[in-house]
């Protein structure tokens, strides 16, 4: 168990709706990564918050946004959902966010495009 | 973006066999990162490795960083059937500030 609680695990909608994933980090982590990881492109980083604020953005398309919440857990937001956008979405926390700090993973939300 | 070329794609092995994998790229990288992701979980830390020639075990697990600062290895010794996953390889290229870079996995499957 790596402390990092996502929910929710699955989630099956519709092309055009809108998503909300969420992410609690490890205790005493402030910093919150999200990844998307698809069959076709692997792992990519999308978006990084340490302690409320963005740090470092990835390839994150326009219709995706993301926070940190004052308790440090953290929401991405899908919208305008396509067909591509079907993945696996981890988010990940490590303790500050430096540059070499290993990077603590949680299980994933599997979202579905129908 | 930066690349991380991980090889091989893919092992099948007979258990009880070491297993040798590696990770390059044509960027400096400051930290490597090995992780196992198992069906249906996260990534999970094997080892991080921190410093060029740095050579680090867990348990039956050995991970070095590349001299040249471009490359990792990840040998595992003595297979078991629970061993089974996809290794990625990660790391935060030297100019792109806190974001970790992955390499595409192996895949490893053990026979009994």
């Amino acid at each position: 168990d790596s402390g990092v609680t996502q929910t929710p695990k699955h989630l099956i909608t519709a092309t055009g709706q809108r998503v909300t994933l969420r992410c609690s980090p490890r205790s005493g982590d402030l910093s919150v990564y999200w990844y998307q990881q698809s069959l076709d492109q692997g792992l990519q980083f999308l978006i990084q918050y340490y302690n409320g604020e963005e740090r470092a953005k990835g390839n994150i398309l326009e219709r995706f946004s993301a926070q940190q919440f004052p308790d440090l857990h953290s929401e991405l937001n899908l919208s305008s959902l396509e067909l591509g956008d079907s993945a696996l979405y981890f988010c990940a926390s490590s303790v500050t966010g430096g540059m070499n700090q290993p990077q603590h993973f949680g299980d994933g939300t599997r979202l579905s495009i129908l | 973006g930066q690349q991380l070329n991980q090889s091989p794609q893919s092992m099948f092995i007979q258990e009880g066999e070491d297993v040798s994998m590696n990770c390059t790229s044509s960027s400096i990288f400051n930290t490597w990162l090995w992780y196992k992701q198992d069906p249906g979980e996260g990534p999970v830390l094997l080892i991080a490795l921190y410093k060029a020639g740095e050579l680090t075990s867990n348990g039956r697990l050995t991970a070095q960083f590349g001299i040249t600062r471009k490359d990792s290895f990840l040998n595992i010794s003595a297979s078991i059937p629970s061993d089974v996953g996809i290794y990625f390889c990660a790391g935060p290229p030297d100019n792109a500030g806190n974001m970790l870079t992955f390499g595409g996995g192996t895949r490893l499957m053990v026979k009994p």
